[in-house]
């Protein structure tokens, strides 16, 4: 299995606080990706990296911001959560355009 | 902007029959791969099959294979013989070589019937 760690695995928070989701990777891949998984949308891209400290917004990056300071970490954070946030939360890591993407095991969250 | 589209929500099929779950995208780009992915309940993402654009030959994965029409932007995913194993919801995905986003569709559930 690939070496994709995302934690914590499940979390519920209050409407209004920050939240910072960690995405951790054994794999030395570059490409890195955070997704949004809901009930008739599929998997939405919030956002993806290239490499270290390049990042680029995806198509519902609003109220998320990213960082990556280092090859094996992604961070994903939710400046001011809300319940429209409430969702499960998925990083993915490939090596490059044309190989498999590799998922973590997600992360459930929930905005109340 | 690239998109993918699955107009199909679910999908259902006898167990040792033939079902093909459909797939669209929209891009500009010329250089652009394709994937299946499909999603048990476990909610594990795995890589059913790709295809690269600038190859006109249909992919195989032994029970899985792809119809790529380039010209149609169309990439349907055909599963042989159905097992029970391949009741999960199946994600059409798209990267441009243009840039790094990969992008995905809604997904179909597909239910394999006894």
């Amino acid at each position: 299995d690939a070496g994709i760690t995302q934690s914590p695995r499940h979390k519920v928070t209050e409407t209004g606080t920050p939240v910072t989701l960690r995405c951790h990777q054994t794999e030395n891949h570059r490409y890195m990706y955070w997704y949004r998984q809901d009930p008739g949308h599929g998997l939405r891209l919030i956002h993806y990296s290239y490499g270290v400290k390049d990042t680029d917004k995806g198509e519902v990056s609003d109220g998320y911001s990213v960082s990556r300071s280092k090859t094996e970490d992604f961070l994903l954070t939710l400046e001011s959560a809300t319940s429209s946030q409430t969702s499960v939360y998925f990083c993915a890591i490939s090596a490059d355009l044309n190989t498999e993407a590799f998922f973590g095991q997600g992360t459930r969250l929930t905005v109340v | 902007a690239q998109t993918v589209t699955q107009s199909q929500p679910e999908m259902s099929v006898q167990e040792a029959e033939t079902v093909t779950l459909s797939c669209t995208y929209d891009t500009s780009e010329n250089n652009y791969y394709l994937f299946w992915y499909k999603q048990p309940p476990s909610r594990q993402m795995i890589l059913v099959i790709r295809q690269e654009a600038y190859k006109q030959q249909n992919a195989t994965e032994n029970r899985f294979s792809v119809n790529f029409q380039k010209a149609a932007k169309s990439f349907s995913l055909k599963i042989s013989d159905s097992q029970l194993g391949d009741t999960a919801m199946y994600f059409c995905a798209f990267i441009s070589g243009a840039n790094s986003k990969l992008t995905f569709g809604k997904g179909i559930t597909l239910s394999v019937r006894p």
